[in-house]
């Protein structure tokens, strides 16, 4: 069985530039979640779907940050525009439904300078 | 406000000795435990899980110990390998937060061999 695909691995743009990140989950699972990691600290969720609803969006920066899940597959994070302090980790995981085990991708590494 | 904290940033064990790496929360309404375990590059990936009705979850060299009245979990290995070397989340997560999972900053382990 595949696991959670992200794109890109790396991502280096300078501030105020737009950057996308792509999430591809395992198959048959419904729950999709994007976490942000900083530097020596866990994950924190930006948003959480269940299939293409977004059922907590409530850490995400709504301002800069958007997301969205077609078909209840694939998922686009979008942050426009990026600021130095965007610079993490991004995480994307999923799970066959809310309460089962979460799955991570290895994540996207951005800096922002 | 951190709710789940792991106040050792770092651990180092010999190989063939005994790790334990703790964990305190804050939040009485925490029903559910876990651990995740993440090499460098990688996603965190799941290790075990304890419910709030256990106090003690094994499965092979990984032993995880619940201490509602304290608030406080840990997580042994033994015997610890070189291979255990990585960084260890806990987590947890409450049925009244829709299973809202949050992550401690992590504890990174050195197996010595």
């Amino acid at each position: 069985e595949a696991g959670v695909v992200q794109s890109p691995r790396y991502k280096i743009i300078e501030k105020k530039q737009p950057v996308a990140f792509w999430c591809n989950p395992i198959s048959g699972h419904n729950t999709l979640y994007w976490y942000l990691q900083n530097l020596g600290q866990g994950p924190e969720l930006l948003i959480r779907y269940e299939n293409e609803e977004a059922v907590d969006d409530s850490q995400l920066p709504k301002d800069r940050f958007s997301a969205e899940r077609l078909k209840g597959v694939d998922s686009t994070l979008k942050i426009q525009p990026a600021e130095l302090g965007d610079s993490a980790v991004y995480l994307c995981a999923s799970s066959r439904t809310g309460r089962e085990t979460q799955y991570f991708g290895p994540g996207t590494r951005l800096l922002v300078l | 406000d951190q709710q789940v904290k792991q106040n050792s940033p770092s651990l180092s064990v010999q190989e063939g000795r005994i790790s334990i790496l703790n964990c305190d929360y804050t939040n009485s309404m925490f029903d559910y435990f876990l651990w995740y375990k993440k090499y460098p590059a990688e996603g965190p990936t799941f290790l075990i899980s304890i419910s709030s009705i256990k106090d003690k979850n094994e499965d092979g060299r990984f032993t995880v110990f619940l201490n509602k009245s304290a608030k406080h979990l840990s997580l042994h290995i033994v015997p610890s390998q070189p291979g255990d070397s990585a960084v260890y989340f806990c987590a947890a997560s409450d049925m009244s937060s829709y299973d809202k999972v949050i992550f401690g900053p992590g504890t990174s382990l050195s197996v010595i061999p």
